[in-house]
């Protein structure tokens, strides 16, 4: 299975942009690359997906490398309220495999006023 | 807004009582999902189910079974409850449409066995 590296933690200043890197080598072509976060004392909820092409929505922007081979979630402006643990998680769309949805340990974002 | 909500937040259970984690979601979703979170681990894949009746296990399902006898309800059980068994559950629900697969969570239950 297709696995993601990510640094344990990192800190940002508040309204700064963040970049949280994302390491996936052994990605395959059939794999979705997608980001989650998880607000302390909730449940994860989702940021964003992709395949290819960089992509943005209202909560941050995807930016996948040429070779797929790594990703960085873009936060243009962190407020206090991004402090979260933000997970990295590919998913092949061709297998109905649930398995391969695996979160990991994730990057713990500290924001500081 | 999709609703996925969980029974209890925090839960206290004796070593060997039979426990029962229930989850219902609001967006008639096809799949529902149980995790366990842990420090160092990150979230572990318990049962999922893909419709009403069906289940498959995920990562680590022993020590657990589940039922899902109407689609917006998905329950955990943990039929002796143990100590390694305390641990942050987490319910979720997706649908099948389209490729984003997202999954909505629930706020979670900390359980705790003595």
């Amino acid at each position: 299975d297709a696995k993601t590296t990510q640094p344990n933690s990192m800190e940002s200043n508040e309204e700064e942009p963040v970049h949280l890197p994302c390491n996936h080598s052994t990605i395959s072509g059939t794999d979705y690359i997608h980001w989650y976060r998880q607000l302390p004392s909730q449940g994860p909820e989702y940021v964003i997906h992709g395949l290819t092409s960089n992509v943005n929505n209202r909560m941050a922007s995807l930016a996948i490398a040429e070779d797929r081979k790594s990703s960085t979630l873009i936060l243009h402006r962190a407020t206090l309220r991004d402090a979260a643990v933000y997970y990295c998680i590919l998913r092949d769309v061709f297998q109905y495999n649930f398995n391969k949805f695996y979160f990991g340990s994730g990057t713990k974002l500290n924001v500081k006023p | 807004d999709v609703k996925v909500t969980q029974s209890s937040r925090y839960l206290v259970k004796r070593t060997g009582e039979k426990v029962f984690l229930e989850c219902v979601q609001d967006m008639d979703h096809e799949n529902m999902f149980w995790y366990r979170q842990d420090p160092g681990l990150g979230l572990r894949l318990i049962y999922f189910s893909y419709d009403v009746k069906m289940k498959e296990k995920g990562d680590i399902p022993e020590g657990y079974s589940v039922s899902r006898e109407k689609k917006e309800r998905f329950s955990l059980i943990l039929e002796s409850a143990s100590t390694n068994q305390t641990s942050m559950y987490l319910c979720a629900s997706s649908t099948l449409a389209g490729v984003s697969y997202e999954q909505y969570f629930g706020p979670g239950t900390r359980l705790t066995v003595t």
